[in-house]
């Protein structure tokens, strides 16, 4: 089986900088994704990494590593609009994706 | 580009009812497409993969004789919720890769299906 835990929630300040993390226990490891997921809404993509490293997007960035299991999300100079639920996912055989038990972020003022 | 659209956004349903969910890829082939289903406050799980032209591959603990699901084209998968109980209200949503124009490990999820069973 595969699971990917993250922190249930994190709290930060508009402006400031954010590291949600992900371990995960997966077989079939092909690579990690990153989505942002507002109440209500469709999943949409953020961000993708296969080997190790970082991988810069605008003010994401995604970290992997794969001897130990483990990766981050870094989301700078927060905004409010960036309050959402944050979901890593280990991508397996035939493309499927398996998602991380999510991880709720409150940017306040 | 890569817009994937999902019918009916919402349903409300007596139970014993059969409901019909449909995914559709606006602007791109899917031969591949994924269904989930999220309960609140709760992460995304796969329930299955629609292969246009084959059978759908269920994931373990997935009926597939309650979870019936049609990939009718490249751009259309269906999935139908047959004898719908009120454990079956949940957020059912798709996705699909775009495998030529965008990177394959970039999927692209409908606005989801919110499902009533009274």
């Amino acid at each position: 089986g595969q699971s990917l835990e993250q922190p249930s929630e994190v709290t930060a300040v508009e402006g400031a900088i954010v590291q949600i993390n992900c371990t995960y226990q997966t077989s079939g490891f092909y690579g990690l994704s990153w989505y942002q997921q507002h109440d209500g809404g469709a999943p949409t993509f953020l961000s993708y990494n296969a080997l190790d490293g970082l991988e810069e997007t605008g003010r994401f960035s995604s970290f992997l590593s794969r001897s130990d299991s483990y990766g981050y999300l870094l989301l700078q100079e927060l905004q409010m609009k960036d309050s959402a639920s944050y979901f890593c996912a280990a991508t397996g055989g035939g493309n499927k994706l398996t998602f991380g038990t999510g991880t709720q972020l409150k940017v306040e003022l | 580009g890569a817009v994937v659209s999902q019918h009916p956004s919402w349903v409300i349903c007596k139970s014993g009812t059969s409901v019909k969910i449909e995914c559709r890829s606006l602007d791109f082939q899917a031969t591949t497409m994924f269904w989930y289903r999220q309960f609140p406050k709760q992460s995304l799980m796969l329930m299955a993969t629609s292969n246009e032209g084959s059978k759908a591959t269920y994931e373990q603990g997935v009926e597939k004789d309650k979870f019936l699901i049609n990939h009718a084209s490249l751009t259309l998968s269906t999935l139908t919720v047959t004898s719908a109980h009120p454990e079956d209200s949940s957020f059912y949503i798709c996705s699909a890769p775009d495998n030529l124009r965008r990177s394959y490990n970039e999927q692209f999820f409908g606005p989801g299906t919110r499902l009533t069973v009274l």
